[in-house]
């Protein structure tokens, strides 16, 4: 089945530094590529998504990035701020099927 | 309702009894899905239902663990004699049902197993 691997598990930044979450994805039949957010005690939400047919998505100050040959796609959050401090989830999927990756806790100090 | 909503918000039960949780997906979702979160983990996927296709339990951890969903209503996941490593909050999802859908979560169930 499909297996989702994801690095690093913490991270910690400066306010205003970038952050780079990673993702491997098994399944080549992967076709859709979601990014949610889980702040501390509330449900994930969705951030952003990239679908198979497009190699890069910006909004605003995050950024997907995926590599189809490589099986793998990224997490790239720009200027970061507190309020970005959550766990951030990957996950890949095909038909409706989403496998989530093990999460990432970004800690954005001030 | 405007989300998902799920009950109990919290369970405390002891080992060896059975427990049954409720999932109500929103209005109009035919996509549900059931994961697993132990403390500090990642989202572990359980099962998933769609329409009235049968559902997809291929993330089931043994056979104490069942679910099932009426038509595009409400999902209950049941755990037979459970055991303390079931403690975790179980998350209901839903979508629309098609294949790049926004998932909506609800709040989760907190599962203590004493």
């Amino acid at each position: 089945g499909e297996n989702v691997e994801q690095h690093p598990s913490t991270l910690s930044v400066q306010e205003g530094d970038s952050a780079v979450i990673k993702c491997t994805y098994s399944d080549s039949a992967s076709n859709y590529f979601p990014w949610y957010k889980q702040e501390l005690g509330k449900r994930p939400q969705l951030i952003i998504d990239i679908r198979s047919n497009v190699g890069e998505k910006k909004d605003q100050r995050i950024a997907v990035t995926l590599n189809k040959t490589a099986k793998h796609f990224s997490l790239h959050i720009t200027e970061t701020q507190p309020e970005d401090s959550a766990v951030y989830f990957c996950a890949a999927g095909n038909t409706d099927k989403l496998i989530f990756g093990t999460g990432t806790r970004l800690q954005v100090f001030p | 309702g405007a989300g998902v909503s799920q009950s109990p918000s919290n369970k405390v039960t002891e080992k060896g009894k059975d427990v049954e949780l409720r999932c109500d997906p929103i209005s109009g979702h035919t996509a549900l899905y059931w994961y697993r979160q132990r403390l500090g983990q990642g989202l572990e996927f359980l099962i998933y239902f769609q329409g009235n296709s049968a559902p997809d339990k291929s993330g089931l951890p043994s056979d104490r663990f069942s679910a099932e969903r009426t038509g595009e209503s409400v999902s209950t996941l049941t755990i037979q004699r459970t055991q303390q490593e079931d403690s975790a909050v179980y998350l209901c999802a839903s979508s629309r049902g098609s294949r790049y859908e926004k998932l909506f979560f609800g709040s989760g169930t907190q599962l203590s197993v004493l």
